[in-house]
């Protein structure tokens, strides 16, 4: 089965700052990679899907990138609100698989 | 708009099993998979399995063969997720999401597990 692997595990930034999450699958899954938000509590939310397509609603400031194998979550400005855990998921096929996660904080 | 409404919340005991409704709306409920994906407290996420609603074909995680049961029932367009045996390790939020370019969630089932 595929696996996914994220870097950082955890984060501290200050607001304004350009934060990059990158997430690497064991084999190429293409381009079907979908990026989440989750705040305590809460459902994840999804930011991105297809490695780059931002959802509707999601500000401007989040961005996806990458192919094949690594792919990368940046967020261009922190924002205070943009505290939460940010998930990876590869979903070209069953298995899915989750990157472990990466929390993100305000320095 | 495309909604997946899940049951509430359930406290089983040990050895208990659980069943875990998501009714679809907003799209063709046989059109995409449903997947049922878990998140144990201050846990990552964890797939379980997922059921294609049109023929009620169903692929589960290694982990959980044996447990798990996903059905579905096309005249409410609903998806069930039946978990048998239950351990206090099973103490989870269950959610079901869709399986589409722009996957959707339900808002999440909390099982609780507790002698």
């Amino acid at each position: 089965d595929i696996q996914m692997t994220q870097s950082p595990s955890s984060l501290s930034a200050s607001v304004g700052d350009r934060v990059t999450i990158t997430c690497r699958a064991s084999q190429v899954i293409s381009h079907y990679l979908a990026w989440y938000q989750q705040k305590p509590g809460e459902v994840p939310k999804l930011l991105i899907y297809l490695a780059s397509t931002l959802q509707s609603g999601v500000p401007s400031r989040f961005s996806g990138s990458g192919s094949g194998t690594d792919f990368t979550l940046t967020i261009d400005s922190l924002q205070p609100e943009d505290v939460a855990t940010y998930y990876c998921q590869k979903y070209n096929s069953a298995p899915w698989a989750f990157g472990q996660g990466t929390r993100v904080e305000i320095k | 708009q495309v909604q997946l409404v899940q049951s509430g919340a359930e406290v089983k005991k040990p050895g208990a099993s659980v069943k875990v409704s998501c009714k679809g709306s907003g799209y063709t409920f046989t059109g995409q998979y449903l997947h049922w994906v878990r998140q144990a407290p201050g846990q990552g996420l964890e797939w379980m399995g997922w059921i294609n609603p049109h023929s009620g074909d169903t692929k589960y995680a290694e982990k959980f063969q044996g447990r798990v049961t996903m059905t579905r029932d096309t005249s409410i367009t609903t998806a069930y997720m039946e978990l048998i045996n239950l351990r206090s390790d099973d103490a989870a939020i269950y959610y079901c999401v869709r399986d589409a370019l722009q996957l959707s969630w339900g808002q999440g089932t909390l099982v609780s597990v507790s002698s």
